[in-house]
């Protein structure tokens, strides 16, 4: 089983819409989670990260953590074409390592 | 400067040269990486650096040797390199190399092996 997994997309919604991006991840002992958005041809950049169950808001991003059931997701309301991306998600394993998903590429609609 | 800078930004090299990569961060952070980015693939992790001291090198190639002379500073030798390790190269650094702690990201050289 890959350390995180994430659905690649494309994910097309349209502008205005909320955006859900999901991520499940296999080890239970994670700890932290962070959100990137990475543009084409630009380096990732950190969005959201999350420690603790429940929901944590910022603006338009509300990050969603399930320890249980070992899922993350991201939610953009009123998704704007700027937010036209690929979101990675990326899992803390071990120390040291950080596990990153494939992404999902997010294209918000005009 | 601010954040963390790579130099150079792109880089064509042939299988039998020897070239480095160079990344700085300007955040006081402690801990630092290389990462390498292949279309299709997720991010790998390739090294780790935390307070000068190499804590992790995820099984590569010896025909990259990274060097961290100070916590500001990070290079990738690079040398007899194969065409399948052209690839975005990102470096990134983070207050602490621990769990916690989120990492920022330079803008990543691009590097092609002919």
């Amino acid at each position: 089983q890959k350390e995180v997994e994430q659905n690649s997309g494309p994910l097309s919604v349209p502008e205005g819409a909320i955006a859900s991006l999901n991520c499940t991840y296999s080890d239970r002992g994670s700890q932290s989670f962070f959100w990137y958005r990475q543009y084409s041809g630009k380096s990732p950049e950190l969005i959201m990260f999350i420690y603790s169950n429940g929901d944590k808001e910022d603006g338009r991003f509300t990050a969603q953590l399930n320890k249980a059931s070992q899922y993350v997701s991201l939610l953009i309301r009123d998704s704007q074409p700027s937010d036209s991306a690929t979101y990675l998600c990326a899992v803390p394993t071990g120390a040291n390592n950080l596990f990153f998903g494939t992404g999902t590429r997010l294209t918000v609609i005009p | 400067e601010t954040g963390v800078t790579q130099t150079p930004r792109h880089l064509v090299m042939g299988m039998t040269n020897k070239k480095s990569l160079k990344c700085e961060q300007h955040l006081g952070h402690n801990a630092m990486y290389w990462y390498k980015q292949s279309a299709k693939k997720p991010l790998e992790l390739m090294f780790v650096y935390n307070f000068k001291e190499q804590t992790e090198n995820n099984s590569v190639p010896s025909r990259f040797s990274p060097e961290c002379p100070n916590s500001s500073h990070l290079f990738l030798h690079l040398h007899t390199l194969q065409p399948e390790d052209s690839a975005l190269y990102l470096c990134a650094s983070s207050q602490g190399s621990g769990s916690l702690y989120e990492q920022y990201f330079g803008p990543g050289t691009r590097l092609t092996v002919t």
